[in-house]
This record gives C-alpha cells, structure tokens and sequence, in this order.
C-alpha cells in the first residue's frame, strides 16, 4: 500500500526558508520509475507543480520558482526533502508531496499525501 | 509552459444530470493530460490518465475524451458524492500545469 505523508513547519515568517519532508511507505525512491513530485495550492485557488524528483537524482523544478527550490532525496529514510528559501505571504499554501503514476509522458500523480499546511507571517 | 485554460469555473448540476468539463491547452499535445477530483480539505484524487484512461476504481460514469488542444470530462448520471472541484493536468512537457479548476455544484 503506497502512502505519502509531508511534515514540516505549520508557521514560518518572512525571508525565511522553508524545509518540508515527504516519508514514503509502500515504494521505494531508489526504484527504477519512481519519481516524487511536489505539488501546492493556495487557500481556495488551483494547483500548482513545484518540482519532482525521478529515482536517478533527475530534478525538474518550475521555472518560476526554480531560483528557490531545491528538492532532495534521502534513500536512507526513503524521504523526499523540498526547501523553499525566501518565503513570503503569497506562498501560503498546502503543500503536497505526490507519487508519480507512470504512464507514458510525464506522467500524472496517483497517490498523495494528506498535504502540509504553510502559513507565511511575521 | 503550456497553460491550461478549464470551463465552466463552476457549474450548478442536480442529481442524475449530466456534466462536461472542457479544458483547453494553449499548445497541442497527444494525450497526456489527466483529471483529478478534490474535495473540500482533501488532497486530489486521479481520475483518468491519460486522456481516456479510467483509473482503476473510479466509476464509469466519468469518461474522458479529446486530443490536440480541446480535452473533456463528461460526468453521467451525476452522484451526490460527484460534487467537488475538479482539475486537469497535462504531462506532455516540463513544467506540468494545472487548468484553474471546475466547482460542480449542487443546483
């Protein structure tokens, strides 16, 4: 059973960076196909893709974002690691981690976590 | 990017009506695009990818068609647990991008 689950701190402030951590059970990281994505959505607005992490260390981040990502995986822990440096309000979000279904493409998000709620205030 | 554009941004629908979800894309692709549905304080759940490929579990009411620039979900003989918000999503080039979303509501 493949579940996802982020964790990471409910409140930062302004400038700050933010570290979120996605622990993944029922699939490995290092398993050829895998790919982890990061995905996050403001209150009541769509969502948006901020980066995903394939089970070679291939990094694809958005490019508006690209400047302050940095995604991350520690196979010891089969964790997936997003930090996001200078936050500010507008990137108050839900973050979700999700399980790349691979499918032909880039594939789309089959499983994913319950979602990690950010607020950014001073 | 390819942005994608959905329609209607809501829709008021009765039990047992049928709905169509259009989303369009800014550049053609093939097929890889997918639909999600999310429901209040829950993270999305995948429907179909790519195009026309049900989900295993998801019912047969939702059907998913197009290619090119012009995709659509048809949601029949609408249930009360249908009404959500729902997305697409395409996957045919880096970065993948979400239409704006799609409130089915209950009329």
């Amino acid at each position: 059973q493949i579940t996802l689950k982020e964790s990471g701190p409910p409140l930062v402030k302004p400038t700050q960076t933010l570290t979120l951590t996605c622990t993944l059970s029922g699939f490995s990281v290092t398993t050829s196909g895998v790919g982890v994505g990061w995905i996050r959505q403001p209150p009541g607005k769509a969502l948006e893709w901020l980066a995903l992490i394939y089970w070679d260390d291939d990094k694809r981040y958005s490019p508006s974002l690209k400047s302050r990502l940095t995604i991350t995986k520690d196979t010891s822990k089969n964790q997936v690691v997003l930090t996001m440096t200078n936050m500010d309000p507008v990137d108050t979000a839900t973050y979700y981690c999700a399980h790349r279904l691979r499918r032909g493409g880039l594939g789309s998000f089959d499983y994913w976590g319950q979602g990690a709620l950010v607020t950014v205030s001073s | 990017d390819i942005q994608m554009t959905q329609s209607p941004s809501s829709v008021s629908a009765s039990v047992g009506d049928t709905v169509s979800i259009t989303c369009r894309a800014s550049q053609g692709f093939s097929t890889w695009l997918a639909w999600y549905q999310q429901k209040p304080g829950k993270a999305p759940k995948l429907l179909i990818y790519p195009a026309s490929t049900l989900q295993s579990g998801v019912p047969s009411r939702f059907r998913g068609s197009g290619s090119g620039t012009d995709f659509t979900l048809t949601i029949s003989s609408l249930q009360p647990e249908d009404f959500a918000t729902y997305y697409c999503q395409q996957a045919n080039s880096f970065p993948p991008t979400f239409g704006g979303g799609t409130k089915v509501e209950v009329k």
